[in-house]
């Protein structure tokens, strides 16, 4: 039930790209993006809620894939302070027992280096 | 201002005691949350209260009480606290109560150490 990202971990030099993606094995209704630095609060990103969707946010994006029942979060010419671990939050489609609730991924720890 | 807020910010006590986590936000959102972000950093919804009504109860320990005397304010009272009860617990909040349809807002956390 609790939705699957990939990769676990990634490393990054200053102005290098990269994608995370999120999996859930139950129809979505929405996918949240959140990023929480190290001792703090999560703090939200965004919100894809139509499948096909996609959002950005400065250099941050996302896209949702109703039918793969996944969403990818790109992040283009990262900074330091991009720095954190991000995790995805899904709703499933209500109906399915999960109606109000978010199920996070076990997060993907982004690490970007000068 | 703070928009979420959570006291203490930190609690360290012994196996067996009661303690309590109080949270209060001044967002005017309708619908409240906890959640318990374990040291592995799962991030896991414990409950959700919408204008003082409790909405989602997961399956945790009856030793877990939430209480919210008003929409504004989300307290949680943990009895005879165990070893596993450590983690971080996180307070938000969000507009209405479509979890998966609005933005969630998280307090900064207390971390609670059971030695």
């Amino acid at each position: 039930q609790q939705p699957v990202q990939s990769p676990q971990a990634v490393i990054l030099r200053e102005g290098e790209d990269a994608v995370i993606n999120c999996s859930s094995s139950k129809a979505l209704y929405s996918v949240h993006w959140y990023r929480q630095k190290h001792g703090e609060a999560p703090v939200f990103l965004m919100i894809l809620l139509k499948g096909g969707e996609q959002k950005g946010h400065d250099k941050i994006s996302a896209s949702f894939n109703e039918k793969k029942q996944q969403s990818s979060l790109y992040l283009t010419a990262s900074q330091l302070s991009y720095s954190g671990t991000y995790f995805c939050g899904t709703e499933n489609i209500r109906g399915s027992g999960n109606t109000g609730k978010l199920i996070f991924g076990q997060g993907t720890t982004l690490q970007v280096k000068p | 201002d703070t928009a979420v807020s959570q006291t203490p910010k930190y609690l360290v006590t012994q196996m067996g005691n009661d303690k309590s986590i109080k949270c209060e936000q001044n967002l005017g959102h309708d619908t409240m949350y906890w959640y318990k972000q374990d040291s592995k950093k799962f991030l896991k919804i414990m409950f959700s209260y919408n204008n003082k009504e409790l909405i989602i109860n997961e399956t945790v320990p009856n030793r877990f009480s939430p209480k919210s005397p008003d929409k504004a304010h989300l307290n949680l009272h943990i009895n005879s606290l165990e070893l596993g009860d450590s983690a971080v617990y996180f307070c938000a909040s969000s507009q209405g109560a479509l979890a998966g349809a609005e933005e969630q807002f998280f307090g900064p956390g207390t971390r609670l150490t059971v030695l």
